[in-house]
Order: C-alpha cells, then sequence, then structure tokens
C-alpha cells in the first residue's frame, strides 16, 4: 500500500528567501501530484509529474521528481505572501490511475 | 468552462441519520472520485466511479456509497452517521483519457458535513 510522506509539516518562511518541500514515498507511484489548498477551499491542482526526472515550473514553484529516490521536491523561490497555504503531495495507488494517496500537507506561511 | 460543482456546501445533521452529497463534474469529465477530509486523518480516497460503474473503492465502512449517473453526475451517500463522519467530502473529475494529463483529478469546492 503506497504512503506518502511530507516534510516539513510547517513552515514558516521571510518573503524573498527559498525553500524545499519534499515528498517521500513508499513503493512505485505513476505519477506524483502537487495540490495547493487555501484555508477553507478547495484543492487546486499545481503540478502533475509523470516520469522520472520530470521537473516542471510555475511563477516561484517548481516541481521534480525522482523515481530511483522515490522523492518528489517542491522548491519555493523568492517566497511571496500569496504562497501561504497548504501545499499537498499525491500518488496513485493500487495500480489506479485514480486512487489518490495523499501527504498529511505542509502549512506554509510567507511573513513579511 | 465551469468547474466541479458540489451541493450542499453546508449540512448539518444528528447520529442515526443518513445524509446524499452531489457532484457534478467538469463538461466532458467522465471519472468522478470521492475524498473525505479530516484534520486527523488528512484526505481520503472514497471511491471512483467511471461510467456508471464503481472502479475503485478506499477503505471506508459499508455506510459510504456513491453511485455515478448516465450525465456523469455522481452522488455519495453516507446512512447511519457518526460524529466521526464530520468532515470536508471533496470530490474531484478527470478527463480519463489515455495520456498522463487527463489523469489529472480537479477537485470541487467540497460540503462540509458536521454531525452532532
Amino acid at each position: 500500500e503506497l504512503k506518502v510522506e511530507q516534510n516539513p509539516l510547517f513552515l514558516s518562511m521571510q518573503e524573498g528567501k527559498n525553500y524545499t518541500i519534499y515528498c517521500n514515498y513508499s513503493t512505485t507511484s505513476d505519477r506524483l501530484y502537487w495540490y495547493r489548498q487555501d484555508p477553507g477551499k478547495s484543492l487546486e491542482s499545481l503540478f502533475v509529474l509523470l516520469s522520472n526526472g520530470a521537473v516542471k515550473q510555475e511563477g516561484r514553484l517548481m516541481a521534480s521528481l525522482d523515481t530511483k529516490a522515490r522523492l518528489s521536491t517542491l522548491h519555493i523561490t523568492a517566497a511571496v505572501h500569496d504562497l501561504s497555504a497548504t501545499y499537498f503531495c499525491a500518488g496513485n495507488s493500487g495500480g489506479s490511475n485514480y486512487k489518490l494517496t495523499f501527504g498529511k500537507g505542509t502549512l506554509l506561511t510567507v511573513n513579511p | 468552462k465551469a468547474g466541479v460543482t458540489q451541493t450542499p456546501r453546508y449540512l448539518i445533521k444528528t447520529r442515526g441519520q443518513q445524509v446524499t452529497l452531489s457532484c457534478s463534474p467538469i463538461s466532458g469529465h467522465r471519472s468522478v472520485s470521492w475524498y473525505q477530509q479530516t484534520p486527523g486523518q488528512g484526505l481520503q480516497f472514497l471511491f471512483e466511479y467511471f461510467s456508471e460503474t464503481q472502479r475503485n473503492k478506499g477503505n471506508f465502512p459499508g455506510r459510504f456509497s456513491g453511485r455515478q449517473f448516465s450525465n456523469s453526475r455522481s452522488e455519495m451517500n453516507v446512512s447511519t452517521l457518526e460524529l466521526g463522519d464530520s468532515a470536508l467530502y471533496l470530490c474531484a473529475s478527470s478527463l480519463s483519457g489515455t495520456s498522463g494529463y487527463q489523469w489529472t483529478q480537479y477537485f470541487g469546492p467540497g460540503t462540509r458535513l458536521l454531525v452532532l
């Protein structure tokens, strides 16, 4: 059974700084997703990583996937307050494209 | 294009009652999945429907059930509600095509259920 672990679970950053969120998973996952959730809101899809070495970037966020290490990272560059949210990574489990297993999420707070 | 919609958005029920939640997927999306989100357990997969058939199921008791209609709209039902069923229930839809990007799930705003 797929297990997904994120760390850190809580991250307080200053604006302008860089940081990385790590997502480890226990067994083979065909793809890795990153989602963002604002308080009281639903999940917004950020990235889908399909293969080893995949790298995706959108604005100040960059996600990568290393399937051999079973590790995905979400790198934040020059953080701004608007990035404050909870970030989840998820993999597909049980050979299904649609059964996602989520990490516990990383609550990111960006302070001025 | 309209996103995933869920109704109702908020619901208060008492123990022992049953509840039905509704989800309308993005137009053209044929797969609908349901997740439960709680502070303690996080996001957990309930089930997934495609072409009116349950294709995947999570580890939830039989009190949790669902169905999908021919227009891809889906409902989930929870019978004999327990306090622990209080949660945000999220519905997600995807194209269910042949390319990996078409498997991305897009989430609705959720239904917040409080069981008293």
